[in-house]
């Protein structure tokens, strides 16, 4: 398998601009979580599926914020309207659940910059 | 709420020692411990996943350990490389998802 992908790996983008990453977790997980690392933060968890149904979004920071996932191959995360403070690097990653064994699995990263 | 903590934050070591890297947590009801790995500008490479039933995992050169009772884990790298250079991360793992600590940096010279 070619791993987590995640596209694109590098977007700069004017404030205000609508931004959309987009992932394609490893055949067969059923869960996907979307990260945020940034240096003062570290990684935070924005939100995460199980099963394409969204379980918990506590982590998103606001409503600017949206995450879907139409399918069992695909997610995407949305800024509308991006600010300079989301800049960040931005991780997918998906584990099967099997028991307690959910190994994750993360994609390369979206490093987003917003000027 | 969980929480995750890294010691020490930075590490530089010659060549050719061994190291622990310390973890802890705060929650004892943890359904995993994973390290990873994370090279300046890439993603996350996991090294070992330590399921609650376990104890430890090894790995070539890596040893982790998990003591759920005290809210410690371990990363022990054995004959350190400059290759080892990287940072390494610890993530508790609750239902469905991974809480992270801030992570190890470590540098290994020749």
């Amino acid at each position: 398998d070619a791993g987590v992908i995640q596209s694109p790996r590098h977007e700069v983008t004017e404030m205000g601009q609508e931004v959309t990453l987009r992932c394609k977790p490893i055949s067969g997980h059923n869960s996907l979580f979307w990260y945020r690392q940034t240096m003062m933060r570290g990684l935070e968890l924005l939100i995460y599926f199980n099963n394409n149904v969204p379980i918990d979004d506590s982590g998103m920071p606001e409503d600017r914020f949206s995450a879907k996932m139409p399918n069992a191959s695909f997610s995407t995360l949305k800024i509308q309207p991006s600010e300079p403070r989301d800049s960040a690097v931005y991780f997918c990653a998906s584990s099967s659940r099997q028991g307690t064994n959910t190994e994750a699995f993360f994609g390369q990263g979206t490093r987003l910059t917003v000027v | 709420k969980q929480e995750v903590t890294q010691i020490p934050a930075a590490l530089s070591v010659p060549e050719g020692e061994n190291l622990v890297l310390n973890c802890s947590f705060t929650d004892s009801a943890i359904y995993n411990l994973q390290w990873f790995r994370q090279d300046p500008g890439k993603g996350l490479t996991s090294l070992l996943l330590i399921q609650s039933s376990q104890r430890e995992q090894t790995s070539g050169r890596l040893n982790a350990s998990l003591d759920k009772s005290s809210g410690r884990s371990t990363l022990y790298i054995a004959a350190s490389q400059p290759g080892d250079s990287a940072t390494y991360l610890c993530a508790g793992g609750g239902y469905n998802k991974l809480i992270f600590g801030a992570g190890t940096r470590l540098a290994v010279h020749p």
